[in-house]
């Protein structure tokens, strides 16, 4: 496997579900990161982790758990969302964070978690 | 406020003619911009991207020009292809920030 994979595709949950999206990449790079693209809006960042410490929370609701127990794995932990948390949920890995050199931060997206929240 | 505004949310081109996809920014602290590209299920792709000390940026039909002064960076497609039927998102980031600001997005269609 190459690149940035997440799982699963595509979820549909109730808002007393607990639910788990999963992000693996393979490009060795140090900094991952969850992007929110709601309808019609800009892709907002979510959370960003580097060198699997996170260094970035956006301001997003504590029912928005994220972990990443190494430098290849991000998991964002669900629960109790809400119907406006329906959304692609995007994760990313650039090779650096902030480094100073801005090529790092060209970001290697997955192909995306289509959540619904009913 | 958005920093990064991409006012056409579509554009319409023929096959074999220019496409022109325009981005604003704000904020003066901005130092790189990168394009990128969206199909339908699939994640954004890296296309193209311009520092602040250059101007314009070319990579084989894609070429990206920056105007500082304006505050504008512009995407150009020469010649447009089917294939190329997409969402393009801008975005830009700052030193020392290591995350990028994101347009809303242009999705481009090109006709037969």
């Amino acid at each position: 496997e190459t690149g940035v994979t997440q799982t699963p595709r595509h979820l549909v949950m109730g808002m007393t579900n607990k639910k788990s999206l999963k992000c693996e990449q393979h490009l060795g790079h140090n900094a991952m990161y969850w992007y929110k693209q709601s309808a019609k809006k800009p892709l907002e960042l979510m959370f960003v982790y580097n060198f699997k410490e996170q260094t970035e929370n956006n301001s997003v609701p504590s029912r928005f758990s994220p972990e990443c127990p190494n430098s290849s794995h991000l998991f964002l932990h669900l629960h109790t969302l809400q119907p406006e948390d329906s959304a692609l949920y995007l994760c990313a890995s650039s090779q650096d964070f902030g480094g100073g050199f801005a090529g790092a931060n060209v970001l290697t997206f997955g192909a995306g978690s289509r959540l619904t929240v009913l | 406020d958005q920093q990064v505004k991409q006012n056409s949310p579509s554009l319409s081109v023929q096959e074999g003619r220019i496409s022109i996809l325009n981005c604003d920014y704000t904020n003066s602290m901005f130092d790189y911009f990168l394009w990128y590209k969206k199909y339908p299920a699939e994640g954004p792709t890296f296309l193209i991207s311009i520092s602040s000390i250059k101007d314009k940026n070319e990579d084989g039909r894609f070429t990206v020009f920056l105007n500082k002064s304006a505050k504008h960076l512009s995407l150009h497609i020469v010649p447009s292809q089917p294939g190329d039927s997409a969402v393009y998102f801008c975005a830009a980031s700052a030193p020392s920030w290591g995350n990028l600001i994101f347009g809303k997005g242009t999705k481009l269609s090109v006709k037969p």
